[in-house]
């Protein structure tokens, strides 16, 4: 059973759209949130952590976590198209990662 | 340049032979792992090393062996290959071993293919 949910599976938005990807995990113990991004052919590499109830704000990019309904979500807003990737998000000391979404960006 | 380099990028066997993945990171941290990605899986934990011991055993097989000869390596010995080892193997590292707010860097990975 998959310990980490995410959605969409894939997801499509025009270059300076917004693009939204959520995360719910299935265990109260994962409190502690990475995402990560993986481009074609590279391995995954950090974007940003929460670990706070709320919002955490890095550049173009924004986590939300709700530690109640153990959700987070990921905002990009302004998207470009090198954000086209495959977002991970993982918890609980990165053993869990998530299936993952695949955005793509269109010019 | 590379922090954390992987051998080799690609890699064929044939089922039943043994196979030994290298890795190597220039991060100076203390903890390494090992993670496999394949199409039907997400992205998935096998093993984790902290002052080149075992912390976290995930992999279910005895045929997957880590290797850490130095503290900066970490290499997957492979035995009795089969076509559903097929995957990219990520070597991934952090400063300290479990613990939350860690960030991990993965290698460009190496791609297994079993015939």
């Amino acid at each position: 059973q998959q310990k980490v949910q995410q959605s969409p599976e894939s997801l499509s938005v025009p270059e300076g759209g917004m693009a939204s990807l959520n995360c719910t995990s299935s265990d109260r113990n994962f409190q502690y949130f990475w995402w990560y991004r993986q481009h074609s052919g590279e391995g995954p590499k950090a974007l940003m952590s929460i670990f706070s109830d709320g919002d955490k704000k890095e550049g173009r990019f924004t986590a939300h976590l709700n530690k109640a309904s153990l959700h987070v979500s990921l905002h990009i807003r302004d998207s470009q198209p090198s954000d086209s990737a495959l977002y991970f998000c993982a918890a609980f000391n990165v053993l869990y990662f998530g299936s993952g979404t695949k955005l793509t960006v269109e010019p | 340049d590379p922090k954390i380099i992987q051998k080799p990028k690609y890699l064929v066997a044939v089922t039943g032979s043994e196979k030994i993945l290298i890795c190597e990171q220039y991060l100076g941290h203390n903890a390494m792992y090992w993670y496999r990605q394949s199409a039907k899986k997400p992205l998935e934990f096998m093993f984790s090393y902290s002052y080149q011991k075992l912390m976290d055993n995930q992999t279910a097989s005895s045929r997957f062996q880590p290797q850490s000869s130095k503290k900066n390596h970490l290499d997957l010995q492979i035995t009795a290959l089969k076509p559903d080892d097929s995957a990219t193997y990520f070597c991934a590292s952090s400063q300290e071993n479990t613990v939350s707010n860690e960030r991990l860097f993965f290698g460009h990975g190496t791609k297994l293919s079993v015939l």
